[in-house]
């Protein structure tokens, strides 16, 4: 089954420490999301991905936080001197086409939990 | 901006019971309105999907229908089963901006009893 897969999908980090999060989307697929979901919330945008281009990344909490997709396939996303209030569900999730087609289906993988001691 | 507002949880029903799950919305334009389900350890699904006024989606015996003059999707099912016991979220994607990201509500956890 080709979904979206997501690494790893529990990270413990102590307040300061950086972290990577990484996303394989589903083969083939053009655009890539990011979202970070509180415990009892719904998810959050946080940034997008058009292939390999960042066009959007309005929904990044601070400069701690970066993201990349260099050859337009599998996703990074960074986030440095982590602190408490980091701590949540950062999910991922690819769609087939460009974002200019509203109604395109965005598939979401398992997310990764990080925990922020 | 975008936004979407969902009942409140948690909601509890006895099995075969008939479920309602409120949601509206404020977008500008015509977005496209999801239901997306998670289940107990699970990642979120895609249950169903209208893309434009008086559409109707359907999946698994729930049902939501696109009504622009309320601006709402409310979710149904006529009886619901203990299998159904998740956290369901409703969302929006909107016609603004390069991303075009889904807004979602805060989410309504649903347990169904036998």
């Amino acid at each position: 089954g080709a979904g979206v897969s997501q690494s790893p999908r529990y990270k413990v980090a102590k307040r300061g420490q950086d972290v990577a999060l990484r996303c394989d989307p589903i083969s083939g697929h053009v655009s890539l999301f990011w979202y970070q979901q509180a415990l009892g919330q719904g998810p959050e945008f946080l940034t997008y991905f058009q292939n390999e281009a960042q066009l959007d990344k309005s929904g990044l909490p601070s400069d701690r936080f970066f993201a990349e997709r260099p050859e337009g396939s599998v996703s990074t996303l960074k986030i440095q001197r982590t602190q408490q209030e980091d701590s949540a569900v950062y999910l991922c999730a690819s769609s087939p086409s460009a974002g200019t087609r509203a109604t395109d289906t965005q598939y979401f993988g398992p997310g990764t939990r990080l925990t922020v001691l | 901006g975008d936004s979407v507002t969902q009942m409140e949880g948690p909601v509890t029903l006895s099995e075969e019971a008939f479920l309602t799950i409120n949601c509206t919305y404020t977008a500008t334009g015509y977005p496209s309105l999801f239901w997306y389900v998670q289940y107990p350890g699970e990642g979120l699904q895609l249950l169903l999907k209208a893309t434009k006024a008086d559409d109707k989606g359907s999946n698994k015996g729930f049902e939501a229908t696109y009504r622009k003059e309320t601006t709402s999707f409310h979710l149904e099912k006529g009886s619901v089963q203990v299998s159904d016991s998740a956290v369901y979220f409703c969302a929006l994607r909107g016609m603004v901006g390069s991303a075009r990201q889904l807004t979602f509500g805060s989410g309504t956890q649903l347990t169904v009893l036998p």
